[in-house]
């Protein structure tokens, strides 16, 4: 079962302006991570947020997640032509073994230069 | 170099033969996970294990067998191919999931699995 989905599922941008991808899930959950995969690549763990955190900074990736609307979004600002790659959130849900991630079906970010 | 690294990058087979994809960590993380990747379902996973001879079902096992005996590796092995396993499957590692904070995985760069 895919238990999160991101929104949109693509995205196109300029360098220099902001991204913002939103994830949404459905049953409770431990954290949420979002990963980035490059073509051809495997996935890269970007930010892991647990369930009693609200908000996480990494350079210039911000995450929030509002645990009673069961959604997540990242925001990557400044964007760069390096940032074009698939993101993913995956979660962590309370329901089963802890580690066992569900991952959405990714947003494809192309950012031109 | 520390890491995770899977093989064969790229495989072709036939219906019906059995083919083995192997993953090796340096870390010494205690979980290990096999997922595959297809176009509209993001990444699923098949099997995982928790310490060297203890693995589990996933969400997607059926036609998969793995094994642990190491570690460092497991294996992914498809019995019987069949088209519909045509896929990328990846391995991934995390250090032991032991509280609600979670871990998170590092992933191999995959193996392009063809079935004709």
């Amino acid at each position: 079962s895919q238990q999160g989905e991101e929104d949109p599922q693509a995205l196109s941008i300029q360098e220099g302006e902001n991204a913002t991808m939103n994830c949404s899930y459905k049953t409770s959950i431990n954290n949420l991570q979002w990963y980035r995969q490059n073509s051809g690549r495997g996935l890269v763990h970007l930010i892991l947020i647990r369930s009693n955190e609200r908000e996480k900074h990494s350079g210039r990736l911000r995450v929030t997640l509002d645990t009673s609307k069961k959604s997540s979004s990242l925001l990557i600002t400044a964007s760069r032509a390096a940032d074009t790659a698939s993101y993913f959130c995956a979660t962590d849900p309370t329901t089963d073994s802890w580690g066992k991630l569900q991952f959405g079906a990714g947003t494809q970010v192309v950012v031109t230069p | 170099d520390a890491g995770i690294t899977q093989s064969p990058r790229y495989k072709i087979t036939e219906t019906g033969r059995q083919v083995t994809l192997m993953c090796h960590q340096t870390w010494s993380h205690s979980y290990m996970f096999w997922y595959r990747q297809d176009l509209g379902h993001g990444l699923r996973l098949i099997y995982y294990s928790a310490a060297a001879d203890i693995t589990d079902k996933g969400e997607v096992p059926d036609g998969y067998v793995v094994s642990r005996s190491k570690t460092e590796n497991f294996p992914l092995t498809l019995e019987s191919a069949t088209r519909s396993q045509t896929s990328v499957y990846f391995c991934a590692s995390s250090e032991s999931v032991t509280s609600r904070g979670g871990q998170p995985q590092h992933f191999g760069d995959g193996t392009r699995l063809s079935i004709l």
